[in-house]
């Protein structure tokens, strides 16, 4: 079966630098996405990865290592407002998204 | 602004109503889908669509029906609601269909509860 695991949650303090892990095992690969999604709120697109590396946007950066079946989503500088669920989904190779159940992080002051 | 928008944003019904859940885009997506968000579950998918008049079974698609008669709406029906359909459900928007590599726009949610 296809599979997408990552933490449940996560602690981090404001200011500080988290890394949230999420490993896959899918019927293919067409690109890894990760979200954030606020208590209450809709998802929002943070990062697509489909080629092995690191993508850097702003205080947030996305890695993907397919040989190995591995993401993480590294938060720099965090805010209290980064506090949300990061969800991790991957294409397989339909082209259908197999979603994570999502990593809720904690901002601490 | 352009968005998604769903309706309602909350509902309790008892079991075995008909309910149908709206979603309305103005981004002119061509594909559109629903998911279901339940507490410890990622996000799955219900039903989709990749064009206009065209629709598609995703992951768990029992005990509910969609239609796409255009671009910009594609509304959820269930037509006995059940206990176990109690979930937040959210409706989603892509330029392209099955294939695509593009973000998903998210609506803001409806919360279904099911008595």
């Amino acid at each position: 079966g296809q599979n997408i695991d990552q933490p449940t949650e996560m602690t981090a303090t404001e200011g500080a630098i988290v890394q949230i892990n999420c490993t896959y095992q899918t019927s293919g690969f067409n690109g890894l996405f990760w979200y954030q999604q606020h208590a209450g709120e809709a998802p929002t697109f943070l990062s697509y990865n489909v080629l092995d590396g690191l993508e850097e946007k702003g205080r947030f950066s996305s890695f993907l290592s397919r040989s190995k079946g591995y993401s993480y989503l590294l938060l720099k500088e965090l805010q209290m407002k980064d506090s949300a669920s990061y969800l991790c989904a991957v294409m397989d190779s339909n082209y259908q998204l197999i979603w994570g159940a999502g990593t809720k992080l904690i901002i601490k002051p | 602004i352009a968005g998604i928008t769903q309706a309602p944003t909350s509902q309790i019904l008892a079991a075995g109503r008909r309910m149908t859940l709206r979603c309305t885009q103005d981004m002119r997506h061509n594909a559109m889908y629903w998911y279901r968000q339940d507490l410890g579950l990622g996000l799955r998918l219900i039903h989709y669509s990749n064009t206009a008049g065209t629709t598609g079974k995703g992951e768990v698609p029992d005990g509910y029906s969609v239609s796409r008669a255009n671009t910009d709406d594609f509304p959820l029906t269930l037509a006995s609601a059940v206990p176990s359909q109690t979930s937040v459900y959210f409706c989603a928007s892509s330029e392209e269909g099955s294939g695509h590599t593009g973000e998903l726009f998210f609506g803001e949610g409806s919360r279904l509860t099911v008595l």
